[in-house]
């Protein structure tokens, strides 16, 4: 079946350095990925949709300029932290959806997930 | 009104026991729904769809109520391994076709032998 794959799993940083997730279809092509945030004993929060070939579109209360995202290719989809701080210490999960068979509801499959934690 | 709304627990039942969930939505015009398992510290799995007509796999069992805006999820014989956080996930259907997922808080749940 389809596969997402994230890394990298941990990253420790220090304050103010920049961090960048990868995060790879595997076996199928995905237009459209998606970022997500996901702080101890809370929801996984939607912070943007990653565009293949376009500039994502972020949700209300993200920072663009902080949380920069590339989606250059059909497979591959990036999220760079910039200027991290300890706030932004949290799981990042990045997601997509095979639309090959065209079917309304699709899984949605998840990276692994990378736990941020900024010092 | 949050858009996707679960009862967080926690929930502590004794294995073998039968327990039940409900999500409740705030988008009428929401057109999927899904329950998804995340154990700790891991990323969210897909359990299972839910359809209109409800819908059985082994010892789960999931509902739709379009009427009343909510999800059920009902789990029989509960194993120790159903020990995660159960995500209610909603399609709410967006116009320009992204298909965003928007995610209930979730309803830990604990078997205990």
């Amino acid at each position: 079946g389809a596969v997402v794959s994230q890394h990298p799993s941990r990253v420790i940083c220090k304050s103010g350095t920049s961090v960048k997730i990868e995060c790879r279809s595997l076996d199928f092509q995905a237009t459209t990925m998606f970022w997500y945030r996901q702080f101890p004993k809370q929801s996984l929060m939607l912070m943007a949709t990653s565009n293949e070939g376009s500039k994502a579109t972020y949700e209300q209360g993200v920072e663009k300029d902080k949380f920069l995202i590339n989606h250059a290719s059909l497979t591959l989809s990036t999220l760079t932290v910039t200027s991290a701080h300890p706030e932004d210490s949290s799981f990042y999960i990045c997601s997509a959806r095979d639309w090959t068979g065209g079917a309304t509801n699709t899984e949605a499959f998840f990276g692994q997930g990378t736990r941020l934690t900024v010092v | 009104r949050k858009e996707v709304e679960q009862d967080p627990g926690p929930f502590n039942v004794p294995e073998g026991a039968t327990v039940a969930f409900n999500c409740t939505y705030s988008n009428s015009a929401s057109q999927s729904f899904f329950w998804y398992r995340q154990d700790c510290r891991k990323e969210p799995k897909l359990l299972m769809s839910v359809y209109s007509s409800g819908n059985e796999d082994g010892r789960f069992t999931a509902q739709l109520n379009r009427a009343s805006q909510y999800i059920s999820l009902l789990i029989r014989d509960s194993k120790l391994s159903d020990s995660a956080t159960y995500l209610c996930v909603v399609n709410p259907g967006s116009p320009d076709g992204n298909e965003k997922l928007t995610f209930g808080t979730g309803t830990r749940l604990t078997i205990i032998p």
